[in-house]
């Protein structure tokens, strides 16, 4: 399957723990998405990486949020001290720009299957 | 900011009959405009998509949207649905701008009766 992965695709963590995801895109794409979706809503946008780059982080990404990405290969999403209300399933995407970093120019996103994650 | 309205939040319908789910969109410049579907178990996948041109777009499996720009909509829209288009169905934008993030729409889940 050359689709993203994300892996774990389920974690179950006590309320103050610190949780760690981690995603694979598409092996060509250099661009890749993090957003998070909760029950009964669409995903919301989290944060986003050219390559190495982080070009945008949403008002969503707490400072108990982190993300990385440092070879602009695979990309880690850490969440530090969980809450319940981080609750949620949280998806990867990944797409190929073919313009510089910050490139108005916009390419189709393909989502991976999302970790989901409960905090109790 | 961008927000993307589905009013319709369960939608129930026998095959063969026809379907549109609207979506509107709150952005007042250029937008690119999606549908993507959720299949039980499966991750998201785009139905079809929107960046300039004919403003009626086909996608797979039968799906077309329309965008009528002083409406700010893009409804989807297909003849006839069979049982395996039970879905969950999101409608996003992203705006023209540099910015790549997509906002979606809260869905619309589809169920089919055979």
């Amino acid at each position: 399957d050359t689709g993203v992965s994300q892996n774990p695709r389920h974690k179950i963590t006590k309320r103050g723990q610190n949780v760690t995801f981690r995603c694979d895109p598409i092996s060509e794409h250099n661009r890749l998405y993090w957003y998070r979706q909760t029950l009964g809503q669409g995903p919301e946008f989290l944060t986003y990486f050219q390559n190495e780059a982080q070009l945008e982080k949403s008002r969503l990404l707490s400072d108990r949020f982190s993300a990385e990405r440092p070879k602009g290969s695979f990309s880690t999403l850490e969440i530090q001290r969980t809450e319940q209300g981080d609750s949620a399933m949280y998806l990867c995407a990944s797409s190929l720009a073919l313009g510089l970093a910050g490139s108005s120019s916009y390419n189709e996103q393909f989502f991976g299957p999302g970790t989901r994650l409960t905090v109790l | 900011a961008q927000s993307v309205s589905q009013h319709n939040h369960h939608v129930i319908l026998s095959e063969a009959a026809s379907l549109e789910l609207g979506c509107n969109y709150s952005y007042g410049g250029t937008v690119n405009l999606f549908w993507y579907v959720q299949y039980p178990g499966q991750h998201l996948q785009l139905l079809l998509k929107y960046f300039s041109g004919d403003p009626l777009v086909k996608g797979i499996k039968g799906f077309e949207a329309e965008f009528i720009k002083s409406k700010f909509s893009f409804n989807l829209r297909k003849p006839s649905v069979q049982w395996s288009d039970t879905a969950e169905y999101f409608c996003a934008v992203n705006a023209n701008t540099g910015f790549q993030k997509l906002v979606f729409g809260t869905g619309t889940r589809l169920l089919v009766s055979p």
